[in-house]
């Protein structure tokens, strides 16, 4: 198993770009999510979802959208990125909808908005 | 709302020292609760987890955590620490309000090992 990949890695953005940050995961997990990194904040729930076609918001919703077509993929967009979205953003996802699950994080994306 | 506070943002040890980091959250009902560990660069890793039962709560790499209710901590301990201890260490309670699995993270404890 890959477990929970994301891509890209690093990725310097303009403000008022859009991109797509992808997350995919192999091990059938109903839940995956969405969190940002940022120094003294630990990590921040943007997004989340509990199974394909459901999403709902987290913490930190602003300026992001997701969608969930299938189990494997939760892709998590930027309309037009903000020098505020500067930030690592990780993935993870559990085979529980109900807390009880351990969460597996994928590697991180670096983004950076100028 | 719930919340995790990690009063120490950085702690330096020798190796072999005993290691204890400090955890203390808010949460109305029985906590579930994390400690996880992120190297540099890397995601993060899932150290130990409090569901329920038996309050001492054993992990990879030697580590432990101790849920006392009454001072509404979990602390991380380890009897000796290792140069490859040296990582960022968070404490989490998942939030099941409105379902879902959702973390809510401390803001971090940076550990630095020295030889």
């Amino acid at each position: 198993n890959a477990g929970v990949t994301q891509t890209p890695k690093f990725q310097v953005l303009k403000t008022g770009q859009s991109m797509t940050l992808q997350c995919a995961q192999d091990m059938n997990h109903e839940y995956m999510s969405w969190y940002r990194q940022d120094p003294g904040m630990g990590l921040r729930l943007i997004h989340y979802s509990v199974g394909a076609g459901i999403t709902d918001q987290g913490e930190v919703p602003n300026g992001y959208n997701v969608s969930r077509s299938t189990t494997e993929d939760f892709p998590l967009r930027l309309l037009s990125a903000a020098p505020s979205q500067t930030s690592v953003y990780f993935c993870a996802s559990s085979y529980s909808t109900q807390g009880v699950g351990e969460q597996y994080f994928g590697p991180g994306t670096r983004l950076t908005v100028t | 709302a719930q919340s995790v506070t990690q009063p120490d943002i950085h702690i330096t040890v020798s190796e072999g020292a005993s290691l204890e980091l400090r955890c203390n959250y808010s949460y109305g009902a029985t906590p579930y609760l994390f400690w996880y560990v992120q190297s540099p660069g890397q995601g993060l890793q899932l150290l130990l987890k409090y569901f329920s039962g038996d309050t001492l709560v054993q992990g990879i790499k030697g580590f432990e955590a101790e849920f006392k209710r009454s001072q509404s901590s979990f602390n991380l301990r380890k009897p000796s620490v290792h140069w490859s201890d040296a990582a960022e260490y968070f404490c989490a309670v998942v939030d099941l309000t409105g379902g879902g699995n959702k973390l809510t993270f401390g803001t971090g404890t940076q550990l630095k090992v020295e030889l």
